[in-house]
């Protein structure tokens, strides 16, 4: 199956800029998205880019998209504790299931 | 919009016994819904695709006789763990795809989780 992989950890300082990256298989993946995991919740989604894009922004939120190298990132402007959360990034596969990620951990430190 | 809740938030059971998790989209109609399946520390385990009207189909490895789903309406699907174990305990997430209606078709949304453990 396809087969998407993100680092699992990530710590900064609030106000700085974070970037979790994240790469995947599947060449014909037409959406790839982010989604945000607080501790005990659900997934909330973030943002999410299609595959004819580059960038999308959205706020503080960056998504960068380079297909040739099926990589992905999210570029969180003036972290804040509150983003502190695991973050997955999922592409969208046949009959429309998601693969997620492993996720990873974002730490903000004050 | 694209709110989807799920019921019990957090359940405690008796090994043996049943335990039946709803998932609710609640401002759009959904003719898919998804069941995962997460692990603490983990990424989300694809357990099986709800289509309204048909029978679930479960991804390799699940019992599907273990893990009844029922999709009764465009707005609700069931999960149902069939004499539970303590090695069925785990974090139980549903998401639904959007029908129509202004929203992306090609995006799921999350229910909050349903936090499940056998005694």
């Amino acid at each position: 199956g396809e087969d998407v992989e993100q680092s699992l950890f990530l710590s900064v300082r609030e106000g700085d800029s974070s970037v979790i990256n994240c790469t995947y298989t599947d060449s014909s993946s037409t959406y790839l998205y982010w989604y945000k995991q607080e501790p005990g919740a659900g997934l909330q989604l973030l943002t999410y880019i299609f595959s004819n894009m580059d960038m999308k922004q959205d706020q503080r939120l960056t998504v960068l998209l380079n297909k040739k190298d099926k990589h992905l990132s999210l570029r969180i402007a003036d972290t804040q504790t509150g983003d502190s959360a695991i973050y997955f990034c999922a592409e969208a596969g046949g009959f429309n299931k998601f693969y997620f990620g492993s996720g990873t951990k974002l730490n903000v430190k004050p | 919009g694209a709110v989807v809740s799920q019921h019990p938030s957090r359940v405690i059971c008796k090994s043996g016994t049943s335990v039946k998790i709803e998932c609710r989209s609640l401002d759009f109609q959904a003719t898919t819904m998804f069941w995962y399946r997460q692990f603490p520390k983990q990424s989300l385990m694809l357990m099986a695709t709800s289509n309204e009207g048909s029978k679930a189909t479960y991804e390799q490895g699940v019992e599907k006789d273990k893990f009844l789903i029922n999709h009764a309406s465009l707005t609700l699907s069931t999960l149902t763990v069939t004499s539970a174990h303590p090695e069925d305990s785990s974090f139980y997430i549903c998401s639904a795809r959007v029908l129509a209606g202004g929203l992306s078709t090609d995006t799921q949304y999350f229910g909050p989780g349903t936090r499940l453990t056998v005694l």
